[in-house]
């Protein structure tokens, strides 16, 4: 069975572009998490998804941060427009209800912002 | 935000050694995972526990769930090349829909 699927798995930018980055959770699983990985503030919850539907963005970080889970096999995180500041290791995880708590984690985007 | 309090931050191991690390809080989870992270992947599953008290086994992996709900350990017994990584805690209050805290990691690396 495939696990989360996370693309592109490098992105490098420049400060001002659009950037989307891409998910696909475990087939059946109905819950989709957004992290962001860096050495200073490990891992962070940006937002999660239960069942398609956006339960907690409190993590997103400011408004050029937009996340989307347009059906329950993909989920896209945007950042428009990119900063430095922004670079970082971005994980999708996903979980099943029926699984309890447990997050199985993507190989993550790392992002580059020059 | 909430925080877990990871240690120790890094440590050196050699081959054939037990290591040790923990994880506290100052407030109460019902459920404490422990993931390890190895270099350009993301963090994989080693350990669930669901109740105080809980020691659970995985190979030469064992983690408890404390007595007093704040804190968890994890145990690595005779060490061997392969367990260099990251390893982080992650904690779970009631009542949230699967909304996990991390800590910052345990690294882990081979003495030179």
């Amino acid at each position: 069975d495939a696990g989360v699927i996370q693309s592109p798995r490098h992105e490098v930018t420049e400060m001002g572009q659009e950037v989307t980055l891409r998910c696909k959770p475990i087939s059946g699983h109905n819950s989709l998490f957004w992290y962001r990985q860096t050495m200073m503030r490990g891992l962070e919850l940006l937002i999660y998804f239960n069942n398609n539907v956006p339960i907690d963005d409190s993590g997103m970080p400011e408004d050029r941060f937009s996340a989307k889970m347009p059906n329950a096999s993909f989920s896209t995180l945007k950042i428009q427009p990119s900063e430095p500041r922004d670079s970082a290791v971005y994980f999708c995880a996903s979980s099943s209800g029926l699984a309890g708590l447990i997050q199985y984690f993507g190989a993550g985007t790392r992002l580059s912002v020059l | 935000g909430q925080q877990l309090n990871q240690s120790p931050q890094s440590m050196f191991i050699q081959e054939g050694e037990d290591v040790s690390m923990n994880c506290t809080s100052s407030s109460i989870f019902n459920t404490w995972l422990w993931y390890k992270q190895d270099p350009g992947e993301g963090p994989v599953l080693l350990i669930a526990l669901y109740k105080a008290g809980e020691l659970t086994s995985n190979g030469r992996l064992t983690a408890q769930f404390g007595i007093t709900r704040k804190d968890s350990f994890l145990n690595i017994s005779a060490s061997i090349p392969s367990d260099v990584g990251i390893y982080f805690c992650a904690g779970q209050k009631g009542g949230s829909q699967g909304n996990l805290i991390f800590g910052k990691g345990t690294k882990l690396s081979v003495k030179p």
